[in-house]
């Protein structure tokens, strides 16, 4: 079974400032996708970024880039020019490819950020 | 973007009856659609996956015949609570993946609804 591990429950950044979250994960498969999802108060999951696990280049969207290393199982998110709208709850999740790409989710971090 | 609709939005049921709530997806195909649990500051638990045209597949732990799910077309999935309680009360979410007719969605990502909060009383 895939487990995903969020160590940080809760985390603050200014405005403005760079935060990083960190997220690891254990898998036996070769050939999956990570992502990182928001879900901020309204509750409405929205994805963030995505990393395809055979490729070894970062993935990056605007602001939002991850630090991705296979042989550690290692999946951090880095948010820079942090905005008060990142205010959120993000989730981890291990995308199984031989299951439709059903999601494992970590436990979550919840992202403060403050004027 | 891709949209993912639920209905209703609440719930409030009395102990005993069912409740069916409904994921459609607006501008895409889905012949895979997710059915999430998630309570209170709490993750997203993954209780099935449906499939259009055939049986739903049913995570460890998640009772077939308690928790009905229907992917009846491309289009609509439905989850049946049958026989609802008060333990069953929660917050739950489907998405939806793109069949690969869209060339804007990826295949191997998931799009969410907005959820549903059931209540049983």
């Amino acid at each position: 079974a895939q487990t995903v591990t969020q160590s940080q429950p809760e985390m603050s950044v200014q405005e403005a400032e760079t935060v990083t979250l960190s997220c690891t994960y254990d898998t036996s498969e070769s050939n999956y996708y990570l992502f990182w999802y928001k879900q901020p108060p309204s509750r409405q999951m929205i994805l963030v970024i995505r990393q395809e696990a055979y490729k070894q280049q970062n993935a990056t969207e605007n602001r939002f880039s991850v630090n991705f290393q296979k042989a550690a199982k290692s999946f951090s998110l880095k948010i820079s020019d942090s905005q008060l709208g990142d205010t959120a709850m993000y989730f981890c999740a291990f995308g199984r490819s031989n299951s439709g790409y059903a999601l494992n989710f970590g436990k979550g971090t919840s992202l403060l950020v403050t004027p | 973007g891709a949209v993912v609709s639920q209905h209703p939005s609440r719930v409030i049921c009395k102990s005993g009856t069912s409740v069916k709530i409904e994921c459609r997806s607006l501008d895409f195909q889905a012949t895979t659609m997710f059915w999430y649990r998630q309570f209170p500051k709490q993750s997203l638990m993954l209780m099935a996956t449906s499939n259009e045209g055939s049986k739903a597949t049913y995570e460890q732990g998640v009772e077939k015949d308690k928790f009905l799910i229907n992917h009846a077309s491309l289009t609509l999935s439905t989850l049946t609570v049958t026989s609802a309680h008060p333990e069953d009360s929660s917050f739950y979410i489907c998405s939806a993946r793109d069949q690969g007719a869209t060339v804007r969605l990826r295949t191997d990502t998931q799009y969410f609804g907005p959820g549903t909060r059931l209540t049983v009383l």
